[in-house]
């Protein structure tokens, strides 16, 4: 099956560092790769839908400066956010969609905390 | 949510019951699936439902799907205490290829 993996798992981080995470397919190409963000006992909130080779689309209230997105090349796709603060910390979770653009395999989930 | 709620928001019920979880939704859309996800974990893909069918079984689950109503459940039979987790609708909009997600549920089975 389609293999979706996410690096790191967890971190931790200073308020105003900036943290870069990957999203990686391993076992297939992905045209489609997208963000979403969970907060602690709900649901999962789509940030952004990127598609290599192009910018990203943000979903309204994503500040695409803060949350900067890179889909540059079909495996894959790093979410950057920059100058975190702690009401940046949060479950953040990566999926990808090959040629069946409505099959989305998701990635493990990445918890960051900002201290 | 961005796209629809589901209810209840959570549910508790003893090992060998039905589990019911319904999803509203607010635009057409081309599909709707069902995930699951353990606490602070990722999500398991369940069940994925076309706008063309109606009703979808797998294994325990059975899973409709009115169109007319923008609404869908979700069905788990014979419950077990290995089952307690969130329960997610997704809905993929038509001429979109990406996700909204429900509101989920919390399901506790009891032993």
């Amino acid at each position: 099956g389609a293999v979706v993996s996410q690096h790191p798992s967890w971190v931790i981080c200073k308020s105003g560092t900036s943290v870069k995470i990957e999203c990686r397919s391993l076992d297939f190409q992905a045209t489609t790769m997208f963000w979403y963000r969970q907060f602690p006992k709900q649901s999962l909130m789509l940030m952004a839908t990127s598609n290599e080779g192009s910018k990203a689309t943000y979903e309204q209230g994503v500040e695409k400066d803060k949350f900067l997105i890179n889909h540059a090349s079909l495996t894959l796709s790093t979410l950057t956010v920059t100058s975190a603060h702690p009401e940046d910390s949060s479950f953040y979770i990566c999926s990808a969609s090959g040629t069946d653009s409505y099959e989305q395999y998701f990635g493990p989930g990445t918890r960051l905390t900002v201290t | 949510s961005q796209q629809g709620e589901e209810d209840p928001q959570a549910l508790s019920i003893q090992e060998g019951e039905n589990a019911t979880m319904n999803c509203s939704y607010k635009t057409s859309i081309n599909n709707l699936q069902w995930y699951r996800q353990n606490s602070g974990r990722g999500l398991v893909h369940l069940i994925l439902i076309r706008s063309n069918e109606r009703e979808k079984h797998s294994g325990r689950l059975r899973v409709t799907l009115d169109t007319s109503k923008k609404s869908s459940s979700l069905l788990i039979t014979a419950s077990r205490a290995a089952d307690t987790a969130s329960y997610f609708c997704a809905t993929a909009p038509y001429n979109f290829n990406k996700f909204y997600f429900g509101s989920g549920t919390k399901l506790n089975v009891k032993p």
